[in-house]
């Protein structure tokens, strides 16, 4: 398994505009995880998801952001519109239900200009 | 509340020297510690976990119910240790895992 597969890997856009994140967790997981990573505030969980069905998305900044998970292989985070505070690492990372180890993505580098 | 607390957001020591990574949590269940490292430009990897009792990369780290800490530690810096450092909390259920705002270490030559 090549691991948890986020794309794109950087993304720069312009206030105002959409952005879409995603993100293809180990195959067999059964937990996925949408984090924000910034200087400021560290790791930060946004949503998780447990078996497709969002659990928990206490953590999502604003109604400007939105995750889904339409099948146990994929998964997307939106922010629209996006604005230059949203800058920071998003990452993704997924686990078997139970509990255990967090396997991450490389992280989506996100510029809003 | 659940909770992770990593008090230094930054640790700088020299090279041989001993070092620790503070870490607490607040959770009523029963917990599942986890240590994570984020080498330069890498992903999030597994350091430790307090299950296992293991020594990785020299570092080692036990879980102080009644402290309610997890606290890294090494006895020796490498230079190579230099990294951001994430203590984790899985709840039971094992749905979430929380993780402390990290604390950079930086060993110098």
């Amino acid at each position: 398994d090549a691991g948890v597969i986020q794309s794109p890997r950087h993304e720069v856009t312009e206030m105002g505009q959409e952005v879409t994140l995603r993100c293809k967790p180990i195959s067999g997981h059964n937990s996925l995880f949408w984090y924000r990573q910034t200087m400021m505030r560290g790791l930060e969980l946004l949503i998780y998801f447990n078996n497709n069905v969002p659990i928990d998305d206490s953590g999502m900044p604003e109604d400007r952001f939105s995750a889904k998970m339409p099948n146990a292989s994929f998964s997307t985070l939106k922010i629209q519109p996006s604005e230059p505070r949203d800058s920071a690492v998003y990452f993704c990372a997924s686990s078997h239900a139970g509990g255990g180890e967090a396997f991450f993505g490389q992280g989506t580098r996100l510029t809003v200009v | 509340a659940q909770r992770v607390t990593q008090p230094e957001k930054l640790l700088s020591v020299f090279k041989g020297a001993p070092v620790e990574l503070k870490c607490n949590y607040s959770y009523s269940g029963s917990p599942e510690l986890f240590w994570y490292v984020q080498y330069s430009r890498q992903r999030l990897q597994l350091l430790l976990r307090h299950i296992s009792r293991e020594s990785i990369k020299g570092f080692t780290a036990d879980l102080n119910k009644g402290e309610t800490s997890f606290h890294l530690k090494k006895p020796f810096a490498q230079e190579e240790d230099s990294a951001m450092y994430y203590c984790a909390l899985g709840t039971t259920g094992g749905f979430k895992t929380i993780f402390g705002a990290g604390t950079r270490l930086f060993v110098k030559a």
